[in-house]
């Protein structure tokens, strides 16, 4: 599985987007970059996925480099309630031959301040 | 909607006693998978099941061990409990192996004096 480095904690300030990078430079066609959030001490919440193309939900916007070696999240106007752990996370999907289970690295802690 | 429940959500034990943690997936869903998170740390995978077999093995040690029952909940058993045991245990469930959309549970913290 591909390894993904993420910087080890950012600020925000409340109202303003919140870009959290994420290398995966040993990414694989198959693979997909998955975000997952982490607040404190509670299970940790699925955000987006993509593979190649951009993808935007109701909680954030992935940004996919084209060589796929990169991904930013955004959260285009951050919360109080958005300060958590943020993980980013390579894997393959459905029929892709790996099984399921999730590989957490350190992620990043984002604190958004008043 | 309803979510992933885990039981109980706090529990303590002492040194080699044994602990039986329970998960109920999202209705429908048919893959369960088991974390560990210990304090100050990133969770890890334990195990997980898909349609009652185990379909993955992580870093569980012997002494744990674990099942999905044919309704599709999932229990944890924990026998001759360490204080290095001590951790969060968090479930979470797919529909169908390989997925990644996985959703979690509040967690069960065990304690281990």
């Amino acid at each position: 599985d591909a390894k993904t480095t993420q910087p080890t904690s950012m600020d925000c300030a409340e109202g303003r987007a919140a870009n959290l990078p994420c290398n995966h430079s040993t990414i694989s066609g198959n693979e997909y970059v998955y975000w997952y959030r982490q607040i404190h001490s509670q299970g940790p919440q699925y955000i987006i996925h993509g593979l190649k193309n951009n993808e935007t939900n109701e909680m954030a916007s992935l940004i996919i480099t084209e060589d796929r070696k990169s991904s930013t999240l955004i959260l285009p106007h951050a919360t109080l309630r958005d300060t958590a752990v943020y993980y980013c996370i390579v894997r393959v999907t459905i029929g892709g031959g790996s099984q399921g289970n999730l590989i957490f690295g350190k992620g990043t802690k984002l604190s958004v301040k008043p | 909607a309803a979510g992933v429940i885990q039981s109980p959500r706090h529990l303590i034990k002492e040194k080699r006693e044994t602990a039986t943690l329970k998960c109920y997936p999202i209705p429908r869903h048919d893959t369960v998978y088991w974390y560990q998170q210990g304090p100050g740390q990133d969770p890890q995978f334990l195990i997980s099941f898909y349609e009652k077999m185990q379909s993955d093995k992580g870093s569980i040690p012997d002494r744990f061990s674990a099942q999905q029952f044919s309704d599709y909940h999932s229990e944890l058993n924990m026998s001759s409990l360490e204080l290095g045991d001590s951790a969060l245990y968090f479930c979470a469930s797919t529909q169908g192996a390989g997925t990644n959309i996985q959703y979690f549970g509040a967690g069960t913290r065990l304690s281990v004096l």
